[in-house]
């Protein structure tokens, strides 16, 4: 029954390294979203797809940072070459539709920390 | 561009306390405005909303009315609980975008 997943729900990593970080929409929710948490700090904006697709990938805080959605269904967001300052919980959220009526679900988010 | 302004935290109240938690927004269009959750260990959830002026959102106890004159959606709550002790976010929705705030931390204490 379920939410929005996402997975790992904790990820240690070191500088350099790529990660991956995986999002499972509520069924049949066409828009998902991806965001930023920096500890106290608000959510930044990442991205979004409506089905496969992403119109507006300005968000993306550099060209290390890619996000693919499949199957108008599970997206991923991979982070390449990492940095510390990439240490954030990273956050999905899902929605019917892009109408602006309609709230986003979130996931429990993914505590990503960058050595 | 669009955007949304809230209430610099942290708030701190005593139990019964009335609560009012600043929100304006900058928009160009006419969005739909959101009050969202987080409780500590949780993942944000809908607290309330509102599609259209004038348009009073309602949750447990929480309230917050939509004010095109003076772009506010301004969340109140009469008499708080230790239970209500989160980070509040305020949030539009374009259509094409989701916009919010930076988040008001709130400790209610007994």
């Amino acid at each position: 029954g379920a939410g929005v997943s996402q997975s790992p729900s904790n990820k240690v990593t070191e500088k350099g390294k790529d990660v991956e970080l995986r999002c499972d929409p509520i069924s049949g929710h066409t828009a998902l979203y991806w965001y930023r948490q920096s500890l106290g700090q608000g959510l930044e904006f990442l991205i979004y797809f409506q089905g496969n697709s992403a119109p507006d990938k300005s968000g993306l805080p550099s060209d290390r940072f890619s996000a693919e959605r499949t199957g108008g269904s599970v997206s991923t967001l991979t982070i390449q070459r990492t940095q510390q300052e990439d240490s954030a919980v990273y956050l999905c959220a899902s929605s019917v539709g892009l109408a602006k009526n309609n709230e986003q679900f979130f996931g429990p988010g993914t505590r990503l920390t960058v050595l | 561009g669009d955007s949304v302004t809230q209430m610099e935290g942290p708030v701190t109240l005593s139990e019964e306390a009335f609560l009012t938690i600043n929100c304006t927004y900058t928009a160009t269009g006419y969005p739909s405005l959101f009050w969202y959750v987080q409780y500590p260990g949780e993942g944000l959830q809908l607290l309330l909303k509102a599609t259209k002026a004038d348009d009073k959102g309602s949750n447990k106890g929480f309230e917050a009315t939509y004010r095109k004159e003076t772009t506010s959606f301004h969340l109140e709550k009469g008499s708080v609980q230790v239970s209500d002790s989160a980070v509040y976010f305020c949030a539009l929705n374009t259509g094409n975008q989701f916009y919010f705030g930076t988040g008001t931390s709130l400790t209610v204490i007994p």
